[in-house]
This record gives structure tokens, C-alpha cells and sequence, in this order.
């Protein structure tokens, strides 16, 4: 059973607009939540995350939704640029004694039109 | 120039010939992983380190082997490779409570086994 769940494989949006990349997770025991983004041919990079005990974090561009009670994440990119076209991946971290396990969703391939 | 690196970068090898993809860090991290990504699966964890010595199964461990025996270096071996093992294959590591705890990944080994 997946613990994170991407819904939307695709996303397209226009140059200038509002990105909004959803995740939903099952367990309530993670502790941390993240977001990379990824290029062809490259490794995934690290983008933004947040702590389980906030609700926003901001960086630029970049913001992340948490709602706990819904167990959904969001990324929401504005303005959204050409250069932001990539997979950008959620991912789960929980790490209690003796464990430090990241699970990521499928993915979600964001498309910015110029 | 901190990174991850992995060798080699792509291979074609037969079934049952054991091979052994290479990961280094040099940014003095705990923590290593090792993920492959298919398509339509998203990344999926192998196998993680949480320090030298200190190696445990991730969601998709079989057929896999891990070793951990100096902090820099996290070798994958597969023993006796199939076909379905081939994949794309990331390492990456991270430094446990620096408090964003992201994972810097390696660039990706392309893995074909015939």
C-alpha cells in the first residue's frame, strides 16, 4: 500500500502562473516532509521540506502546504518559469530510534508553456 | 566541491554475473541510501546506512546486498543480477539533524542486465 501518494502523473501550466503540485500521505507518524525536483538524466535535487510541527515554509519562489489533519502536502511555485519544467517528487521522512527512512510518491511531471 | 559520486554511470551486464556499482561521499554524512526508479514506480529505497557498520533494508531490498565499512563509501552489489534489475540506480547521503535533513543524491547509474 503506498504511504505517498502524487495523484496527478502531469501538470501543465503558463509561464507566470501559479504551480501547485499536490501529495498525500497515510501514516501520521512522519516527521518530516520534503520535495525534489528532478531533471533527465540527473539525480534528484533537494528543493524545500518542512517540519511536522509547522504549517507553511517559504523559500522564493518555493512555498509547502502541510495540512496534518488531511495528510496532504502541497508546492505551490509563483511565478512558474520555463526553467521549473522537471518531476518534482514528495517524500515522507520518519525517523524514530534506530530508523531514517525517506519514501517518495511517484511523481508528478510539471510543464511550464512560455 | 561537496557531491556523491557513483561508478559506473551506465552498464550492460548478463544475467548472474555479479557486479558492484560504487558510491562516495565527501561531505562527512551518516546517512547513505540507495534508491533505483522505474518508470511509472517512482523511487524506491534499497537499502540505507545510518553509519559505519549500520545497514538496513528499505522497501525493495531482495536481491540486493549493501556494506558500510568506511563513513565515504556505500557500495550496491548484486550478486547474481536479473533482468528485472535493471533500472535506474541513485545513491545519495545526508547529514542526520541538520535540521532541513534533505539527501543529496548521486548523479544515477543506468543498469541493463540482458
Amino acid at each position: 500500500d503506498q504511504q505517498v501518494k502524487q495523484n496527478s502523473p502531469s501538470l501543465s501550466v503558463q509561464e507566470g502562473r501559479i504551480s501547485i503540485l499536490n501529495c498525500d500521505y497515510t501514516n501520521s507518524m512522519f516527521d518530516y516532509f520534503l520535495w525534489y525536483k528532478k531533471y533527465p538524466a540527473e539525480g534528484p535535487t533537494f528543493l524545500i521540506s518542512i517540519s511536522s510541527i509547522k504549517d507553511k515554509n517559504e523559500d522564493g519562489r518555493f512555498t509547502v502546504f502541510l495540512n496534518k489533519s488531511a495528510k496532504h502536502l502541497s508546492l505551490h511555485i509563483v511565478p512558474s518559469q520555463p526553467g521549473d519544467s522537471a518531476v518534482y517528487f514528495c517524500a515522507v521522512l520518519a525517523s524514530g530510534a534506530g530508523s531514517y527512512q525517506l519514501t517518495f510518491g511517484k511523481g508528478t511531471k510539471l510543464s511550464v508553456i512560455p | 566541491e561537496a557531491q556523491v559520486t557513483q561508478n559506473p554511470r551506465y552498464l550492460i551486464t548478463v544475467t548472474g554475473k555479479k557486479l558492484t556499482v560504487t558510491c562516495s561521499q565527501n561531505m562527512n554524512h551518516e546517512y547513505m541510501s540507495w534508491y533505483r526508479q522505474d518508470p511509472g514506480l517512482g523511487l524506491r529505497q534499497i537499502y540505507y546506512s545510518m553509519n559505519v557498520e549500520v545497514t538496513d533494508k528499505g522497501d525493495v531490498p531482495e536481491g540486493y546486498k549493501v556494506s558500510r565499512k568506511e563513513k565515504r563509501n556505500f557500495p550496491l552489489i548484486l550478486e547474481s543480477p536479473s533482468p528485472n534489475q535493471t533500472s535506474l540506480y541513485f545513491c545519495a547521503s545526508s547529514s542526520r539533524g541538520q535540521g532541513r535533513n534533505e539527501q543529496y543524491f548521486g548523479p544515477g547509474t543506468r543498469l541493463t542486465v540482458t
